[in-house]
Order: C-alpha cells, then structure tokens, then sequence
C-alpha cells in the first residue's frame, strides 16, 4: 500500500472549516483514499473515500487533486466533537482481505 | 448499517493468565475480520487477519502462539490474549468488512485491557 503523509497536529476554530491535508504521492492507479477518525478512546470510525473525483457526504468533503498525489479533507464547519485523530489512507478498493494499514494521523483540536 | 460489536470494552487481569475478547458483527456476515493494537498515543497497528473456518494470518512480528485467533463463525472471531504480561496492556480494535463490494471497514470500540 502506498504511504501516505500528513501533519501531526492542527487547531480549527469551532464553527470554522478543518481543512486536513494528505500527500500520498506514490498512489498507484487502483488505489482509493480513504479517511477515518479516531475519537479519543474509541473505535475508528469511516469518514468518506474517493478515487479521482471530489466526493461529499454528510460528514465531509474530499478533495482530490488532479495528478492525486494529495488530497484535503474538508469538514465544513467544525464542532467540539471533531476533535479526533484523523487518518488518510490509500488502498485498492477490490477484495474483502484487504487490509487498512493506519499511518500516524492529524490531530485536530477544536477549539471553542 | 453494519456494526460490529466488542466485548468487553475493559478487562484487568493478573499477570499470566488469559483473556479472551470478542468481535461479532451484528448485522452482516463477515468472512474476514482484522485484529489491531493500539497503545498510548500510537496509531492503531494491524496484528493479524481473521479468516472464518481457517487460520488467521499475523503480520510480521506477531506471536501467533500469544494470540490465539479463533473464527469459527460468520459474525464472530476471538482473540486470545495467552499468558498475558503488564506489556500486553493496550487497547486492542477489531474491524470487519460487511462485503467486498462495500467499500469501508466497520471498527468495533475497543477493549482497554490492563495487565497488573
């Protein structure tokens, strides 16, 4: 699976967009980029993933650049309970074996 | 939507002895589960891969012996945690996948186990 680089920790104001960036420049064709958060003590939880295209659900935002070797992670307006661990991951999409690898993550911080 | 439950959330117990903790998907039949560790401000790592009515596959530097992985059914895998040592404290998360073609991993939440 291809590695994936984010910073270690970042500050959003409460009611602000986080906008959580992730290089992943040695992507290959097949692999999609996935987010999921981690609450402190608690089980990660699935975010959004996309392949090329900026994708939205009612969580996030995910945008994907053109040659996808980065991506941003956009929450649109920012709540206490965002606060969380935010991990970038690229993998293949095919296969129920297949395994999500955890890099070291974002800490967002949320303040009121 | 799929979940997936873990039991206990907490366990202690003494140094030697065994604890066992369960992963079952509720709502959805899981052929593989994923089996991660995680300790204190660490990022989660992937112990081993739970494959129903097979052996599990460990990832490099995992005693398979001290981590017994039992799937015996479709919506239920176990991990054994053997002999257990005050290192073995940490906070193992168990994770299916409801089918291939659905696209993300459901997490359980975590059982803090604590070896005294």
């Amino acid at each position: 699976d291809a590695k994936t680089t984010q910073p270690t920790s970042m500050d959003c104001a409460e009611g602000r967009a986080a906008n959580l960036p992730c290089n992943h420049s040695t992507i290959s064709g097949n692999e999609y980029v996935y987010w999921y958060r981690q609450i402190h003590s608690q089980g990660p939880q699935y975010i959004i993933h996309g392949l090329k295209n900026n994708e939205t659900n009612e969580m996030a935002s995910l945008i994907i650049t053109e040659d996808r070797k980065s991506s941003t992670l956009i929450l649109p307006h920012a709540t206490l309970r965002d606060t969380a661990v935010y991990y970038c991951i690229v993998r293949s999409r095919g296969g129920a074996t297949n395994k999500l690898i955890f890099g070291t993550g974002t800490l967002l911080a949320v303040q009121p | 939507g799929a979940v997936v439950s873990q039991h206990p959330s907490r366990v202690i117990c003494k140094s030697g002895t065994s604890v066992k903790i369960e992963c079952r998907s509720l709502d959805f039949q899981a052929t593989t589960m994923f089996w991660y560790r995680q300790f204190p401000k660490q990022s989660l790592m992937l112990m081993a891969t739970s494959n129903e009515g097979s052996k599990a596959t460990y990832e490099q530097g995992v005693e398979k012996d001290k981590f017994l992985i039992n799937h015996a059914s479709l919506t239920l895998s176990t991990l054994t945690v053997t002999s257990a040592h005050p290192e073995d404290s940490s906070f193992y998360i168990c994770s299916a996948r409801a089918s291939p073609s659905r696209d993300n991993n459901t997490f359980g939440s975590g059982t803090r186990l604590t070896v005294v």
